[in-house]
């Protein structure tokens, strides 16, 4: 299978504890995304990486979540002191560069099964 | 701030009817895209549109861009339950890749 794979599919947790997600992308592809989606909505976009750097962030994205990237593969998603707003799915997923002048394939992104967080 | 609104929001239709699902915004978007989610499980990617008019089809699913690149639609002929799903549109302009998602259209096809 050489699609986009998450890990754990779901995830359980108490308000106040620490969880972390992870993200292995379609191994050509430079970039990885991580977006949210709650129930009844689109997918709300979070941070991006293209290989190692994280090139944007979210206002979503609060102090407490933190994405990193290391070696430009797999990526981790930790959301610390988790709060019962957290609940939804979390998406990850990745798109090849683009072309000089030709920025579509940067938007043809595959997305993985994502981890559904409940926080009770 | 660029905004996709998804209408209608709710489908309900018989087997083999036909249907549009519109996706528009105020905004111009170099690329938009098609998803269908199905409940559990991540978007799967269904077709990119980039240029003004344009026009897509995959079997009984045909896609169009708007000329001006604001909108775009999706339309399905002689729907089947299989067809039954989440569909998202999603729009991206510049350099970053960020996707912009409109809030979706849950389709049912009753058999």
């Amino acid at each position: 299978d050489t699609g986009v794979s998450q890990d754990p599919r779901h995830k359980i947790t108490k308000r106040g504890q620490n969880v972390t997600f992870r993200c292995d992308p379609i191994s050509e592809h430079n970039r990885l995304y991580w977006y949210r989606q709650t129930l009844g909505q689109g997918p709300e976009f979070l941070t991006y990486f293209q290989n190692e750097a994280q090139l944007e962030k979210s206002r979503l994205l609060s102090d407490r979540f933190s994405a990193e990237r290391p070696k430009g593969s797999f990526s981790t998603l930790e959301i610390q002191r988790t709060e019962q707003g957290d609940s939804a799915m979390y998406l990850c997923a990745s798109s090849p560069k683009g072309l000089p002048g030709y920025n579509a394939p940067l938007y043809e992104q595959y997305f993985g099964p994502g981890t559904r967080l409940t926080v009770t | 701030t660029q905004l996709l609104e998804q209408s209608p929001q709710f489908l309900s239709i018989q087997e083999g009817e036909n249907l549009t699902v519109y996706c528009n915004s105020s905004s111009v978007f170099s690329s938009l895209q098609w998803y269908r989610q199905e409940p559990g499980e991540g978007p799967v990617l269904l077709v990119t549109v980039v240029t003004g008019g344009e026009v897509k089809k995959l079997k009984r699913l045909t896609f169009q861009f708007g000329d001006a690149r604001k909108d775009s639609s999706l339309h399905i002929t002689a729907a089947q339950p299989g067809d039954t799903g989440l569909y998202l549109c999603a729009g991206g302009s510049g350099n970053t890749g960020k996707l912009i998602f409109g809030q979706g259209t849950t389709l049912q096809v009753k058999p």
